[in-house]
């Protein structure tokens, strides 16, 4: 399977702290992007990084991708109730036109 | 408001019986995607388009069929060939690119068997 795995599989944290968890993938990739799901809901594109970027910022998120090691973070700051969703991450393949591969996710609750 | 709607939210099949999703964009996006959604996991792909009158099986295609006979509806049907339909159905698009395929999601269909 060229699916990626997550870890932790779940995670819980009070308002204030931070967040991260990690995804691995197992083939070479163009991109890697980080997808957040409220329960029941549709997914909605986080961030984007590509193959030969390192980290990247967007507001109280951070990403880094390793490329050596196959894997990426996903760091959320002074996390806040309404961060409380599913994250997960997909890896666009080298060798596939667009289809992404998505991990099993992570589950965060953030408690006040 | 543009969008990706997917109808209706909640559904349920009878044994034997066949239903279809409807997915509707009014993105002007050219691919678009359906995954199933089990608890607990990751999405897979069941079938996907990159182009009107064109699609392609995904990971998971057995079971299922799609059509794609106007650029903004990419309508799938469960039929009684898939045995385990329970699931949480996503439709997406996307505009194909270079490597960029950044996914717009509907709002989601639960199947279930009654």
């Amino acid at each position: 399977s060229q699916q990626g795995e997550e870890d932790p599989q779940a995670l819980s944290i009070q308002e204030g702290e931070n967040a991260t968890m990690n995804c691995s993938y197992k083939t070479s990739i163009n991109n890697l992007q980080w997808y957040r799901q409220n329960s029941g809901r549709g997914l909605v594109h986080l961030i984007l990084i590509r193959s030969n970027e390192r980290e990247k910022h967007s507001g109280r998120l951070r990403v880094t991708l390793d490329t050596s090691k196959k894997s990426s973070s996903l760091l959320i700051t002074a996390s806040r109730a309404a961060d409380t969703a599913s994250y997960f991450c997909a890896h666009v393949t080298t060798d596939s036109w667009g289809k992404l591969q998505f991990g099993a996710g992570t589950q965060v609750v953030v408690t006040p | 408001d543009g969008g990706i709607t997917q109808s209706p939210k909640y559904l349920f099949r009878k044994e034997g019986q066949n239903v279809t999703l409807s997915c509707e964009q009014n993105l002007n996006h050219d691919a678009m995607y359906w995954y199933r959604q089990d608890p607990g996991q990751g999405l897979r792909l069941i079938y996907y388009s990159q182009i009107v009158n064109d699609f392609q099986k995904g990971d998971i295609a057995e079971g299922y069929s799609v059509s794609r006979e106007k650029k903004e509806s990419f309508p799938l049907t469960v039929t009684s060939a898939q045995k385990n339909p329970t699931a949480f159905y996503l439709c997406a698009s996307s505009f194909p690119g270079q490597g960029t395929e950044k996914l717009f999601f509907g709002s989601g269909t639960q199947l279930s068997v009654l």
